[in-house]
């Protein structure tokens, strides 16, 4: 089955602590984007990619860091520099075609202890 | 530039009665539209889309939605409400940039009860 996959699923930080939460897909897509989601405030956008070796700042970019050196992998690391991590993270992808929707993976869970 | 507007933040019903999400968009462009939806503690999922053919869309599980230019508006629709829709629903317009990032709105959160 085509999709994205997101792992793990729930994350546990100390505080001071980096982490990389993962993103994988399968569906050749060019685009990869990272989203963080809080309670009441919708998505929204840390890093984007649209190529691989080449990506961009979303609206929240601080305290993230990214690499794309596969198209299938987009994997987003929380850095110490990020004040409040406790979020739930979404990974999206999406075909060239500035048309079409992103199709997104379960998410990760991250919880700073 | 381009933004979402989604009109009401929660909505409540009673299983079996209509469901109206309403969604207002603004872009100096002709964009494409989208409606997806979130169940608690899991990923967004595709409901339906518009892209400049048919202006009423169908979409999974019963639910379809209208896209008018004169109203710039997307608003969802469903005859009748089933307790398994209790969920988020996000309205969501394409970038003028090709390549960029969907526009999301914040949200609505549609409640069911029986």
């Amino acid at each position: 089955d085509g999709g994205i996959t997101q792992s793990p699923k729930y994350l546990f930080r100390k505080e001071g602590q980096n982490v990389t939460l993962s993103c994988e897909q399968n569906l050749n897509h060019d685009a990869m984007y990272w989203y963080r989601q809080d309670p009441g405030q919708g998505l929204r956008l840390i890093y984007y990619s649209q190529i691989v070796n080449d990506f961009q700042k979303g609206d929240i970019a601080e305290g993230y860091s990214v690499s794309r050196e596969k198209k299938e992998s987009f994997p987003l690391t929380v850095t110490s520099a990020q004040k409040n991590p406790t979020a739930f993270y979404l990974c999206a992808s999406r075909a060239g075609s500035s048309y079409n929707e992103q199709f997104f993976g379960p998410g990760t869970r991250l919880t700073v202890l | 530039a381009q933004s979402v507007t989604q009109l009401d933040s929660h909505v409540s019903v009673s299983e079996g009665t209509p469901v109206l999400l309403r969604c207002n968009y603004s872009s100096s462009y002709s964009p494409s539209l989208f409606w997806y939806v979130q169940h608690p503690n899991k990923g967004l999922q595709l409901l339906l889309k518009y892209t400049s053919a048919a202006t009423l869309v169908k979409g999974i599980n019963g639910f379809e939605a209208e896209f008018k230019k004169s109203e710039t508006s997307f608003h969802l629709t469903k005859p009748s409400a089933h307790m398994s829709d209790a969920a988020e629903y996000f309205c969501v317009v394409t970038p003028p940039q090709a390549g960029t990032a969907l526009i999301f709105g914040k949200g609505t959160t549609l409640s069911v009860s029986s």
